[in-house]
């Protein structure tokens, strides 16, 4: 069975403070893992797509990289605007199903 | 690019009666559009997945003949609550992927709250 663990469940950080948020996972054969920014009472925002191990991508303050177990999403230089929930999903192509499975997310809190 | 919609944006309705959620790719067609449920502080839950034209797929333990899913047309998903009970209640959100081959990012709608009362 697939599984994703993200950690820390929860991360407050001051302005500029920069981290890295943790999504690990067991998989059988991965087509993907992508990485979301979902704000309360929205739908998820799609950031990032990893398709292979020491693939990085980068878009503003964040970056996601991925290895053979793990991926991370490096914040540099937070703002309080980034503070939100982001979600680590797994894609897996299983008798035909092209189906996410989620991580519990990790809820991001950035302090002026 | 790439955006979803969903109507209505919340929802209240009464224990026992019927409630349509409609998903709409805006921009571009949706071969495969998926259903997600997600309780308060929770992470999103797969519920079915539903490809244009063919029957819906559902999860292990997702009730089929209550959470009616019907994908008409490339660019419109509906699931409708039937019965809906105060357990139903829940965040709904759809999303829709791009039938580019070898692209598999889902794209998501705001979402809908059901509440039932």
């Amino acid at each position: 069975e697939d599984q994703v663990t993200q950690s820390p469940e929860a991360l407050r950080l001051q302005e500029g403070e920069s981290s890295s948020l943790n999504c690990s996972y067991t998989v059988s054969g991965l087509r993907g893992l992508f990485w979301y920014r979902q704000d309360p009472g929205k739908g998820p925002e799609f950031l990032f797509t990893l398709y292979s191990a020491g693939e990085e991508k980068e878009k503003e303050r964040l970056k996601a990289t991925l290895t053979k177990k793990e991926s991370f999403l490096h914040i540099t230089a937070p703002k309080p605007e980034d503070s939100a929930t982001y979600l680590c999903a797994v894609l897996t192509l299983d008798t035909g199903r092209r189906a996410l499975t989620f991580g519990s997310g990790t809820r991001l809190q950035v302090q002026p | 690019g790439a955006v979803v919609s969903q109507h209505p944006s919340w929802v209240i309705c009464k224990s026992g009666t019927s409630v349509k959620i409609e998903c709409r790719s805006l921009d571009f067609q949706a071969t495969t559009m998926f259903w997600y449920r997600q309780f308060p502080k929770q992470s999103l839950m797969l519920m079915a997945t539903s490809n244009e034209g063919s029957k819906a797929t559902y999860e292990q333990g997702v009730e089929k003949d209550k959470f009616l899913i019907n994908h008409a047309s490339l660019t419109l998903s509906t699931l409708t609550v039937t019965s809906a009970h105060p357990e139903d209640s829940s965040f709904y959100i759809c999303s829709a992927s791009t039938p580019t081959p070898g692209m598999y990012e889902q794209y998501f709608g705001p979402g809908t709250r059901l509440t039932v009362t």
